[in-house]
């Protein structure tokens, strides 16, 4: 069965230093998303990419987040300079088709462990 | 604002009992209402989804009822066994748009 696979699993990094999370959706999905989730608490949205631009983003993905897709497969999520408050669970999720459409089904990577120290 | 509201934030069942998870929304243009499940640990997964034009739907043990007019929807699990022990979280979309998530349900069930 295709999955959404992310990398690395756990990262600790000081705050202050930058983060790439990496992101592999699935193979014939057209529009990707980070989720957040800090522990024990609700999942949000952080931003959406679509078309090689993002199409959607919330008020949490400010300045210091980036996202590309910088070949046919990967969709990465940066954070320029980390802060405490950055430490979550960031799941990468894709879909065929959008929101409520017939193939709008999110499927979520396993996630990726940010630490920020 | 918090566009989903879930309810209750925990729920402990006895095998075999019935599980309710509750969810209520504001934006009226919302026509997408899935419920995924997470393990820890995992991500979340897709368990059921109900669009608005019925206020029904059954999959095996998992049946979401929706009532438009409350603006409600909710997840009753049938016959709970300790497997189905996970978070439970409901949400919401609007054709092509974001999902936005409630803040999850904590599922025990105790054999």
């Amino acid at each position: 069965e295709p999955e959404v696979t992310q990398t690395p699993s756990h990262q600790v990094t000081q705050m202050g230093q930058e983060v790439i999370l990496r992101c592999v959706p699935i193979s014939n999905h057209l529009y990707f998303y980070w989720y957040r989730q800090i522990l024990g608490q609700k999942v949000e949205f952080l931003v959406s990419f679509y078309n090689n631009e993002i199409s959607e983003k919330s008020e949490i993905f400010d300045d210091q987040f980036s996202v590309e897709r910088p070949d046919g497969s990967n969709f990465t999520l940066k954070i320029r300079s980390t802060k405490l408050e950055d430490s979550a669970m960031y799941f990468c999720a894709s879909s065929a088709g959008v929101g409520g459409q017939g193939t709008g089904e999110l499927f979520f990577g396993e996630g990726s462990r940010l630490t920020v120290l | 604002q918090q566009q989903v509201k879930q309810s209750p934030q925990s729920l402990i069942v006895q095998k075999g009992g019935i599980s309710i998870i509750n969810c209520a929304y504001e934006n009226t243009a919302f026509d997408y209402f899935p419920w995924y499940q997470q393990f820890p640990g995992k991500g979340p997964a897709l368990l059921i989804a109900i669009r608005p034009d019925v206020s029904e739907k059954k999959e095996g043990r998992f049946t979401i009822s929706f009532n438009k007019s409350a603006k409600q929807f909710s997840l009753h699990i049938m016959d709970s066994q300790p497997g189905d022990s996970a978070t439970y979280f409901c949400a919401a979309s609007a054709t092509g748009n974001q999902f936005y998530f409630g803040t999850g349900t904590s599922l025990t069930v105790i054999p």
